[in-house]
Parts: structure tokens; C-alpha cells; sequence
């Protein structure tokens, strides 16, 4: 079966400090992976994905995921925090398929420290 | 939020009523899914739809129905709200295909049952 876990519910970073978010998966098939953004009282916006191109994936606002098979893991980071990064964080997967239906870790909140 | 549109943003209702949420898309997208938010659970797909009068059930379905009469136009129905079924709802539409697409979400309705 597939799915994604986020170590980690909640994480806290210092303005400027590297931000690391954790994704692993699980997939029989080569899954499509995705980080969406969740900023408070907002719907969820598409931050990057992997589509199985490149495996080092860059995405808005200074993002970047890559993509280890070996691992099973789409790990977030961007490397300097800003306060306005701070929001809840959502790695996805796609197993393909007609129905096109996302598995959705539980999310990891970013808090910002100024 | 690219062409969708959920009503109502915030209801309060009481146990044991019916209540209907509709999420409406400018975009013709063929696929158009129901998601319910909860804290430490991430999203949760309820129901989705493949076209007019094609649905399936996700995940947590049950105590769920929808309707789609219309391409543009998905509608959740609560036929008897629980406290349970507090929570945010998220609908998000896509296009068929290889699963690489992503999803585009619409802003939520916030529906606390009381």
C-alpha cells in the first residue's frame, strides 16, 4: 500500500537558519511526489513536485525537494528561513492511475523565530 | 484560487440536521474530490468524482454523500452532521492523466457542529 509519513508535526527555526522538512513514502509503483503550503485559514498551494525528470526539484519561494529512491524520501529544505515561511507543510504522493488521487502525510507546521 | 470556489466559507449547524456544501470550478476539470482537515490526521479524501454522475467513495466516507449533475459543480452532503464531522473541507480539482498533475485546492469551509 501506499503512503507518506512527515517526521516531525512540528518544527521550529530561527529567521535566516536552514529549514528541513521530512518526507518519507512507501509506493510499489514510482510515485509522483508533492509538497504543498498551507498558510493559516488558506486552502493548500502547490509548492513543488517530482515527476521523474530531474531528481533535485526546485519550487516558489526558495523551496527545494529532492527525490532518493534509495531512501524513499522527498525531504523540503530551503536554505535560509524568512518569517513569512512560517505555515503548515504537506508532502503528497500519486501513485498515477485514472483516479489521480493524492495520499497526504499528517503535515509539519514551520515556525519562524525572529 | 484558479476559478474555484467553495460556499459556504463558515457554518455552525446543529446535530442531527443536513447540511450541504458546494464547491464550484471555472476550470472543466474532470475530476473534482471532497477532503476533510483535522489536526494530527493531515487531509482526508471523503469522496471524489471522475465526471457528471461518476463518484466514488475515499477513505472516510461514511455519514458522506455527493452529487455531480454538472461539470462544474460537486456538492458534499451531510445527511445527519455529527460533532464528529467538525472539521475543515477542502475540494480540489484536476485534470485526468498520469497522476503528475497535482491538485488545485479550493479555500475551505470551516464547519463546526454543534
Amino acid at each position: 500500500a501506499q503512503s507518506v509519513t512527515q517526521l516531525g508535526s512540528h518544527v521550529s527555526v530561527s529567521e535566516g537558519a536552514l529549514v528541513l522538512l521530512r518526507c518519507n513514502y512507501s509506493s510499489s509503483v514510482p510515485p509522483y511526489l508533492f509538497w504543498y503550503v498551507q498558510y493559516p485559514n488558506q486552502g493548500l498551494q502547490l509548492l513543488l513536485k517530482y515527476t521523474s525528470a530531474a531528481t533535485l526539484v526546485k519550487g516558489i519561494n526558495g523551496f527545494e525537494a529532492e527525490f532518493k529512491k534509495s531512501e524513499t524520501s522527498f525531504h523540503l529544505t530551503k536554505p535560509s528561513a524568512h518569517m513569512s515561511d512560517a505555515a503548515e507543510y504537506f508532502c503528497a504522493l500519486n501513485y498515477g492511475g485514472s483516479q489521480g488521487n493524492l495520499i497526504f502525510g499528517k503535515g509539519t507546521k514551520l515556525s519562524v523565530k525572529p | 484560487d484558479a476559478g474555484i470556489t467553495q460556499s459556504p466559507r463558515h457554518k455552525v449547524t446543529e446535530t442531527g440536521t443536513p447540511v450541504t456544501l458546494r464547491c464550484h470550478q471555472t476550470e472543466n476539470h474532470r475530476y473534482m474530490y471532497w477532503y476533510r482537515q483535522d489536526p494530527g490526521h493531515g487531509l482526508r479524501l471523503i469522496h471524489y468524482s471522475y465526471g457528471v454522475k461518476d463518484t466514488d467513495k475515499g477513505e472516510v466516507s461514511d455519514g458522506y454523500s455527493v452529487s455531480r449533475s454538472k461539470t462544474e459543480d460537486f456538492l458534499l452532503t451531510l445527511e445527519s452532521a455529527t460533532s464528529s464531522q467538525t472539521s475543515v473541507y477542502f475540494c480540489a480539482i484536476s485534470e485526468p492523466g498520469t497522476g503528475k498533475e497535482g491538485y488545485t485546492f479550493g479555500s475551505g469551509t470551516r464547519l463546526t457542529v454543534v
